[in-house]
């Protein structure tokens, strides 16, 4: 089977720095993405990674290790408005789109 | 805003009702999805449409029924639906058939419950 497995919550401190773990097994691989979801409201697009290494962009960085199977974002300087469920997805190698089930973030003052 | 709206964002139905969602988006994309998001569980792809044919039916009861009469609206049409089909449901959209490769514009989900 193919799955995608990520925390099911973090708690992390306002201003501080969290990781949150993606680990992968699918029928190929085309690419990863993060998407970050508030409560009631939409996912919305944060990252897409192809190629091993890191992505920056503002306090937000993914990093990719397609060798392990593995993905994580890394959230710098928090702040309570990233309190959000962050969700991983992978592309297989059918162009299918298979979705952790994401990971809920709780930032504490 | 994402440019992607779904009414309505809450409903509540009966076992016999007939009801429909609706999503409508403004981005000029010619693919557009349904997803449903229960608690804890991963997204799940319902309905893919590409330039108003449906492309992809991921073994969707057939309680649920889509429609999509152009690029810019879809429909779910709902019908004698179950308690377990309470959940959110997501309509998302992207510049042309790219699920996998490119990025989803999400709407903000009717939050349906079924008694």
């Amino acid at each position: 089977g193919q799955n995608i497995d990520q925390p099911t919550e973090m708690t992390a401190t306002e201003g501080a720095i969290v990781q949150i773990n993606c680990t992968y097994q699918t029928s190929g691989f085309n690419g990863l993405f993060w998407y970050q979801q508030h409560a009631g409201e939409a996912p919305t697009f944060l990252s897409y990674n192809v190629l091993d290494g890191l992505e920056e962009k503002g306090r937000f960085s993914s990093f990719l290790s397609r060798s392990k199977g593995y993905s994580y974002l890394l959230l710098k300087e928090l702040q309570m408005k990233d309190s959000a469920s962050y969700l991983c997805a992978v592309t297989n190698s059918n162009y299918q789109l298979i979705w952790g089930a994401g990971t809920k973030l709780i930032i504490k003052p | 805003e994402t440019g992607v709206t779904q009414t309505p964002r809450h409903l509540v139905m009966g076992m016999t009702n007939k009801k429909s969602l609706k999503c409508e988006q403004h981005l000029g994309h010619n693919a557009m999805y349904w997803y449903k998001q229960s608690a804890k569980k991963p997204l799940e792809l319902m309905f893919v449409y590409n330039f108003k044919e449906q492309t992809e039916n991921n073994s969707v009861p057939s309680r649920f029924s889509p429609e999509c009469p152009n690029s810019s609206h879809l429909f779910l049409h709902l019908h004698t639906l179950q308690p377990e089909d309470s959940a959110l449901y997501l309509c998302a959209s992207s510049p042309e058939r790219e699920v996998g490769t490119g990025e989803l514009f999400f709407g903000e989900g009717s939050r349906l419950t079924v008694l």
